[in-house]
């Protein structure tokens, strides 16, 4: 089964508005982090949140984890054209110590419009 | 942060050759590596786990004796794709935790094109 499905699969807004993006998971986890894609890129860490803790806040960026649920979403505030990208979300299993394996999700292709 | 970096960015072969693609970690020492392949508009599948000093683990379904993956220092680890065909074209990416518990650092990825 797949771990780490999320949704919207694109998402297109305006410049100025919020994105929220969401994403589920299936088993227990020892941390959630989502990352950010430029088209042909590699990956950048944006946030991790740790399976204790609710939510975090990172400059316009604002994860929330409901581990009963088995969800995470991702919050992105007042976005820039240049927040375009695709995002992940990507878990580490419990029961690994980190730099552990981690299983993405299917991503969120955002897009902001001028 | 920290510095992954991969060689090359892109690569186009003909059906049958290997590619051999490097991870390296610029300012810390990586005794894991990962090894990720991603096909357009998809997610990134784990392909393997590179250990320094010892054997990869492949994620199952990924064959080992197809996709040679070698660590040889605390900063280095390759991945050849031996015999490739055009089935093999994909993104390559690795990717580095440079403390246990905390995020990984990626490679800006591989473009291999096999004709």
């Amino acid at each position: 089964s797949q771990q780490g499905e999320e949704d919207p699969q694109a998402l297109s807004i305006q410049e100025g508005e919020n994105a929220t993006m969401n994403c589920s998971y299936k088993t227990s986890i020892n941390n959630l982090q989502w990352y950010r894609q430029n088209s042909g890129r590699g990956l950048v860490h944006l946030i991790l949140i740790r399976s204790n803790e609710r939510e975090k806040h990172s400059g316009r960026l604002r994860v929330t984890l409901d581990t009963s649920k088995k969800s995470s979403s991702l919050l992105i505030t007042a976005s820039r054209a240049a927040d375009t990208a695709s995002y992940f979300c990507a878990t580490g299993r419990f029961g690994e110590t980190s730099g552990s394996r981690l299983t993405f999700g299917e991503g969120t292709q955002l897009t902001v419009n001028p | 942060g920290a510095v992954v970096s991969q060689h090359p960015s892109w690569v186009i072969c003909k059906s049958g050759t290997s590619v051999k693609i490097e991870c390296r970690s610029l300012d810390f020492q990586a005794t894991t590596m990962f090894w990720y392949r991603q096909f357009p508009k998809q997610s990134l599948m784990l392909m393997a786990t590179s250990n320094e000093g010892s054997k990869a683990t492949y994620e199952q379904g990924v064959e080992k004796d197809k996709f040679l993956i070698n660590h040889a220092s605390l900063t280095l680890s390759t991945l050849t794709v031996t015999s490739a065909h055009p089935e093999d074209s994909s993104f390559y990416i690795c990717s580095a935790p440079k403390y246990r518990g905390n995020e990984q650092f990626f490679g800006p990825g591989t473009r291999l094109t096999v004709l």
